[in-house]
């Protein structure tokens, strides 16, 4: 079955406030990894957060792993309308070829 | 920086057609992963190569075979498309276990009509 549900589905926020979105996944990870996309484009890495690793920053992006809840959460603060993406986690499974296993995605929408 | 490169950007196939889509790595990557994405859903895993060999294998349809070259470039070959194929085929390298971010190409779109 699919790792990495993501929640809320669509997201709607104006520029200047916060956007949370939230992961979850089922089996034993290396690592956590968050990717945007614009419409039809490409993936973007954003951040990468190692299984030992619980809270990690990146400019306007806060990332947190909580592994007993198998769950991790995607802040970006101070939102831009050029934020405006499909935000996917991706978790890379223990063992294996380290193939990536992503999530359905957050439709986020920032209105200038 | 090099980055991930895919051929051709856009693709469009009748059904029983053919199609070949390419990705080239970016250098000394090892593994090559590819990657197929429906409208308004996310990614799902299709096929897996590490220096040259296939290393895993997900919900990739019989109708699809993929192999990767002494140049490391990767092939993905589609067989008698059907409607359902029409999606977007990224590719991402990566060097096996090195842990960072996997670089994905900027994707083949593919309709299928």
């Amino acid at each position: 079955s699919q790792q990495g549900e993501e929640d809320p589905q669509a997201l709607s926020i104006q520029e200047g406030e916060n956007a949370t979105m939230n992961c979850s996944y089922k089996t034993s990870i290396n690592n956590l990894q968050w990717y945007r996309q614009n419409s039809g484009r490409g993936l973007v890495h954003l951040i990468l957060i190692r299984s030992n690793e619980r809270e990690k920053h990146s400019g306007r992006l806060r990332v947190t792993l909580d592994t007993s809840k198998k769950s991790s959460s995607l802040l970006i603060t101070a939102s831009r309308a050029a934020d405006t993406a499909s935000y996917f986690c991706a978790t890379e499974a223990q063992g294996g070829s380290e193939k990536l296993v992503f999530g359905k995605g957050t439709k986020l929408t920032v209105n200038p | 920086a090099a980055g991930v490169i895919q051929s051709p950007r856009h693709l469009i196939k009748e059904k029983r057609e053919t199609a070949t889509l390419k990705c080239y790595p970016i250098p000394r990557h090892d593994t090559v992963y590819w990657y197929q994405q429906g409208p308004g859903q996310d990614p799902q895993f299709l096929i897996s190569f590490y220096e040259k060999m296939q290393s895993d294998k997900g919900s990739i349809p019989d109708r699809f075979s993929a192999q990767q070259f002494s140049d490391y470039h990767s092939e993905l070959n589609m067989s008698s498309l059907e409607l359902g194929d029409s999606a977007l085929y990224f590719c991402a390298s990566k060097v096996v276990g090195v842990t960072y971010g996997y670089t994905f190409g900027s994707g083949t779109r593919l309709t299928v009509v």
